[in-house]
């Protein structure tokens, strides 16, 4: 089993809709959680940080579900600027280096 | 602040042929790694470093060197170049204590022949 695993893509979905990316991890003992953005031949940027008590960056929410080891994030009003790859990211315990998921591509299209 | 700088972008190399990745970061952060990203598998973990004079092994780090002499620096060294090590290679920092996520420089494609 991956230590973190994400919904397979593509995500194609029109501009202004709602998509919600989920993600689950295997090692309970992790210590933090982040969604990660990256373009096309970029680098992964770093979206949020998500917290279990959730958190929101506009247009953008993040929850995280330590008793299931379940990851999400929303995206409201989808732009088509929004396309990208979203990576699902964990730190395990010791906090000193990443475990990514494999990433969920978005495709928002006008 | 240039953040996270990699050099070269782009590089390609002959079988058996030795080379270093360089990258360096201006933040004053401690923790630093190498990353690999290959089509269809994510970002694997090759070394990290917490901080100068400490490096760690990660999920690949067969075949590449690391040190870090300072804590701007953490150059990763291809000993012998072959054809699997033909991918994209990510350098991240990030300050020490708390969650903050990593920053990333702009990579180095790689293409060894």
């Amino acid at each position: 089993r991956k230590e973190v695993e994400q919904d397979p893509g593509p995500f194609n979905v029109p501009e202004g809709a709602t998509v919600a990316f989920n993600c689950t991890y295997s090692n309970s003992a992790s210590q933090s959680f982040f969604w990660y953005r990256q373009d096309c031949r970029k680098e992964p940027k770093l979206l949020m940080s998500v917290y279990s008590s959730g958190n929101e960056d506009g247009r953008f929410t993040a929850q995280l579900n330590r008793a299931s080891q379940y990851i999400s994030l929303l995206i409201r009003d989808s732009k088509l600027s929004d396309s990208a790859t979203y990576l699902c990211v964990v730190t395990p315990p010791g906090g000193n280096k990443l475990v990514f998921g494999a990433g969920t591509i978005l495709r928002v299209k006008s | 602040n240039a953040g996270v700088t990699q050099t070269p972008k782009f590089q390609v190399l002959k079988t058996g042929q030795s080379m270093t990745l360089q990258c360096a970061q201006d933040m004053n952060h401690e923790y630093m790694s190498w990353y690999r990203q290959d089509p269809g598998m994510g970002l694997r973990l090759i070394h990290y470093s917490v901080g100068a004079g400490i490096t760690d092994q990660g999920e690949v780090p067969n075949g590449y060197n690391v040190s870090r002499s300072t804590t701007e620096d953490f150059p990763l060294r291809l000993l012998s170049a072959a054809p699997s090590q033909t991918s994209v290679y990510f350098c991240a920092s990030r300050p020490r204590g708390g969650h903050y996520g990593y920053t990333f420089g702009s990579g180095t494609r790689l293409t060894v022949v």
